[in-house]
């Protein structure tokens, strides 16, 4: 199968620090992607990874580990307007789907 | 530079009818996937065009058809339309060649309501 795994809902306050876990099956897997989309808007990409390790990007970090069928992604610094859903996807490379979790939906308060 | 965009912005059909959603992608991009998206749900992909031809498909009945154009733009076209249906489609251009991370573009979505 190619379905992925991640928590429904993460609260957490400004200025924390949350991590939004992604379970993956291995078959076919390629790479792990990460979306965010507000309420009524469009996807936009976050960040990739397809080797092991952990991919920074100003507040947002994202970490793989292949071994364990494993990613997350890191918020920090946590300001009102990250309140979203978050999506991590399998693929990514270049000619291949999206396969798309659920989503974690992130509210972030004061 | 004009992003993804689709058309039209908001959709209501009634069951059995026919539907056509249009998406221009980003300048530069050749790739154009299509995704369902319903509500409170991650997008699912239908299906995907390169060079004109349908390289991917998802879990999609043959009434969700598709098409590119020369200038890469695409249509989704869905047939016999069901309640199930009603779901925001997105559409995502990316460029096709090449290996290395790469990214999905996604426009706004069309919000089709079957009822």
């Amino acid at each position: 199968g190619q379905s992925l795994e991640q928590p429904s809902e993460v609260t957490a306050v400004e200025g924390a620090i949350v991590q939004i876990n992604c379970t993956y099956q291995t078959s076919g897997f390629y790479g792990l992607s990460w979306y965010q989309q507000h309420d009524g808007g469009a996807p936009t990409f976050l960040s990739y990874n397809a080797l092991d390790g952990l991919e920074e990007t100003g507040r947002f970090s994202s970490f793989l580990s292949r071994s364990d069928s494993y990613g997350y992604l890191l918020l920090q610094e946590l300001q009102m307007k990250d309140s979203a859903s978050y999506f991590c996807a399998r693929g990514g490379q270049a000619g291949t789907a999206l396969i798309f979790g659920k989503g974690t939906t992130l509210s972030v308060s004061s | 530079d004009a992003g993804v965009t689709q058309s039209p912005t908001h959709l209501i059909k009634t069951r059995g009818q026919q539907v056509t959603l249009r998406c221009s992608p980003k300048s530069g991009h050749d790739t154009v996937s299509w995704y369902q998206q319903a509500l409170g749900q991650g997008p699912q992909f239908i299906f995907q065009y390169y060079e004109e031809e349908e390289r991917q498909r998802g879990n999609f009945p043959d009434r969700f058809s598709g098409h590119q154009f020369p200038n890469y733009s695409s249509e989704l076209n869905v047939n016999a339309l069901l309640l199930g249906d009603s779901a925001l489609y997105l559409c995502a251009s990316s460029f096709g060649a090449g290996g290395g991370p790469y990214e999905q573009y996604f426009g706004p979505g069309t919000r089709l309501t079957v009822t």
